[in-house]
């Protein structure tokens, strides 16, 4: 079984650009979650889908970052305009999303640096 | 006070020693816990999942939880040099609810 597909690997962009990545969760996975993980720190949750609904953006900063899941399968995170204390791992995973069976399980991430 | 809070570490023990690794939740219905490694530099990876209260043992680790204290452990035995890395506590309150991870506890095996 294929497990959760991020591109790009890594990302070096300048302050004020944008910036989009991509994740493939595993097939069947209903639930798809983006973290942000800032050295040192634990990940944190930037958005939370169930299909093609939204569960929980509570910490995604709306005014720069956007995320949609389109047919409930891939989902792309976009960062604009980009600021230096975005520079982090952009970790994306999947769970089957059933009761019961909330196994999360987590691509290789995209390592963004902002200069 | 912080949705899931773990000691940061480091936790140093010899080779063949047992780890012991906590975490406490803040949101008494949690229902769902989970314990990730992360390597440096790698991405976590799923270790044990847990969602009665008592012990669940999968070879050398063995996670243990309390809902009335609201705490959750990972016990490793016989640890190794290759068991050094950090450990991440995560919660989900209920099915279609989010998944809150802990700091995690940098752990230290010393051959």
């Amino acid at each position: 079984e294929a497990g959760v597909a991020q591109s790009p690997r890594y990302k070096i962009i300048e302050k004020r650009q944008s910036v989009a990545f991509w994740c493939n969760p595993i097939s069947g996975h209903a639930t798809l979650y983006w973290y942000q993980q800032i050295l040192g720190q634990g990940p944190k949750l930037l958005i939370q889908f169930q299909n093609n609904g939204v569960v929980d953006d509570s910490q995604l900063p709306k005014d720069r970052f956007s995320a949609e899941r389109l047919k409930g399968v891939d989902s792309t995170l976009k960062i604009q305009p980009a600021k230096l204390e975005d520079s982090a791992v952009y970790l994306c995973a999947s769970s089957i999303g059933r009761r019961g069976n909330t196994e999360a399980f987590f691509g290789q991430g995209t390592r963004l640096t902002v200069v | 006070q912080k949705e899931v809070e773990q000691n940061s570490g480091p936790l140093s023990v010899p080779e063949g020693a047992i780890a012991s690794l906590n975490c406490t939740y803040s949101d008494r219905v949690s229902q769902s816990f989970f314990w990730y490694r992360q390597y440096s530099g790698k991405s976590p990876e799923l270790i044990m999942s847990i969602y009665s209260n008592g012990d669940k043992e999968d070879g050398r680790f063995t996670a243990q939880l309390n809902k009335a204290s609201q705490y959750v452990s990972l016990l490793i035995r016989d640890s190794q040099p290759s068991d050094s890395a950090t450990y991440l506590c995560a919660v989900n309150r209920e099915y279609g609810n989010k998944l809150v991870f802990g700091a995690g506890t940098i752990l230290r095996v010393k051959s």
